[in-house]
């Protein structure tokens, strides 16, 4: 079992340009969740995807949008970056409609860089 | 709204007891955990608790939870070099969401 995948493992873009953040969940989870971790801080909530659909969503503004396929795998895009976009992109994924995530597990993360 | 506070360092002897301090300010939450982060990699699950749960102990991991004083702590027994990473406090609130706050992290430095 390979747990969570993210791709690619590191990205540089130009501000102003649009990017994809790709997460194959763990074996069995159906439900994938982003996090936005920005150098020295703890992960802040994107938004989660459950069944294709956007279950909940964090303070992130409309730039940020994603995608869960019918494999329960799933894209993050952000459009127009910004310079603050510069950040660890963390998926998480686990199982089922739950309260709790605890049997969520966290991919090693892109890390995306905005010039 | 939700925040979560953590000291950001700690710095132990090898051999000795770590105990990192958490507070947060929902009182809807329903679940706590800790997570560990080394360098380059992602988060790893530590241990979690219910709100409704005093202490919960793990092999060298005891978590305590106040929930008057909405403070969770952590404590590592006879820390070790391998323990030194950043750790993160973290809640998921109940009301009817998934969504995890995180604490800013902790980060626990293991001197031999």
């Amino acid at each position: 079992d390979a747990g969570v995948t993210q791709s690619p493992t590191h990205l540089i873009k130009t501000r102003g340009q649009q990017v994809t953040l790709r997460c194959s969940p763990k074996s069995g989870h159906d439900t994938v969740s982003w996090y936005q971790q920005a150098l020295g801080q703890g992960p802040q909530f994107i938004f989660q995807y459950y069944e294709e659909e956007e279950r909940q969503r964090g303070n992130f503004p409309d730039r940020f949008s994603g995608h869960q396929f019918p494999n329960y795998s799933s894209e993050l895009n952000v459009n127009a970056l910004l310079l603050g976009d510069s950040a660890l992109y963390l998926c998480a994924s686990s199982w089922g409609d739950r309260l709790m995530n605890t049997e969520a597990f966290f991919g090693q993360g892109t890390r995306l860089t905005v010039v | 709204g939700e925040d979560v506070e953590q000291s950001l360092f700690l710095s132990v002897r090898e051999g000795d007891s770590s105990v990192i301090n958490c507070t947060y300010t929902d009182s809807s939450s329903t679940y706590l955990y800790w997570y560990k982060q080394e360098p380059g990699a992602g988060l790893q699950l530590l241990t979690y608790i219910f709100s409704n749960m005093d202490m919960k102990q793990d092999q060298r991991l005891t978590v305590l939870l106040n929930k008057k004083d909405k403070h969770l702590s952590l404590r590592i027994a006879d820390t070790q070099t391998g323990d030194s990473a950043i750790y993160f406090c973290a809640e998921t609130e109940n009301t009817g969401g998934f969504k995890t706050i995180f604490g800013a992290g902790t980060r626990l430095f293991v001197k031999a």
